[in-house]
């Protein structure tokens, strides 16, 4: 059973472009967050998602960010014109229930640089 | 606001000792806890978990946490650290029934042979 994916694990773009990150979660699983990690830091949370709907987006920035799970594709995590405070570890995880107690498995993450 | 602290951030031990990695949570009720553990590269493996019961939680790995209470911590224990547990180390919470989580700055972990 293939765990959380994400692709592309590394990603660099410049100053003003776009970043697209992908993640497909393990099977069976229709929950989705995502998290950032800075250097140096902790992950913090950004948004969470279900098939086709948007539960908590409180961790995401106002501006140049967005996430969707479509009912079929990955989940797409989307920074517009990015900037190089962006750089950073963004991972995915997944769950099967939306429950607290249940398990979230984490991706290997997509390493961002903006130069 | 709610907080996750892990107060090392680097730790060295020699293999075969024993390790203690500290963690603890400033939340208004008693949060569900979480360890994580991250290799280089690699995504985050949960170690364990705990929501409520027994204050002693057993894991993966050899790994075991404490929940107290009185002094909001769950630290992480290993009685004989290998060569192979080398990586950093997470603590993370949630609110009671959310899925949220809020993880610590990591603690990383190195082990002299």
């Amino acid at each position: 059973n293939a765990g959380v994916m994400q692709n592309p694990r590394h990603l660099v773009r410049r100053r003003g472009q776009e970043a697209r990150l992908r993640c497909s979660p393990m099977k069976g699983h229709s929950h989705v967050y995502w998290y950032r990690q800075l250097p140096e830091e902790g992950l913090k949370f950004m948004v969470y998602l279900q098939k086709e709907n948007i539960i908590d987006e409180s961790g995401m920035p106002k501006e140049r960010f967005s996430a969707e799970f479509p009912k079929e594709g990955p989940s797409i995590l989307r920074i517009q014109q990015v900037v190089r405070g962006d750089s950073a570890a963004y991972f995915c995880a997944s769950s099967l229930t939306s429950g607290g107690t249940d398990t979230q498995y984490f991706g290997p993450g997509t390493r961002l640089t903006v130069l | 606001a709610q907080s996750v602290t892990q107060p090392d951030i680097h730790i060295t031990v020699s293999e075969g000792a024993s390790l203690e990695l500290r963690c603890n949570y400033s939340y208004g009720a008693t949060p569900y806890l979480f360890w994580y553990v991250q290799s280089p590269g690699q995504g985050l493996q949960l170690l364990l978990k705990y929501f409520s019961g027994d204050t002693l939680v057993q894991g993966i790995k050899g790994f075991e946490a404490e929940f107290k209470r009185s002094q909001s911590s769950f630290n992480l224990r290993k009685p004989s650290v290998h060569w192979s547990d080398a990586a950093e180390y997470f603590c993370a919470a949630a609110e009671g029934g959310g899925n949220k989580l809020t993880f610590g700055t990591g603690t990383q972990l190195k082990v002299e042979l």
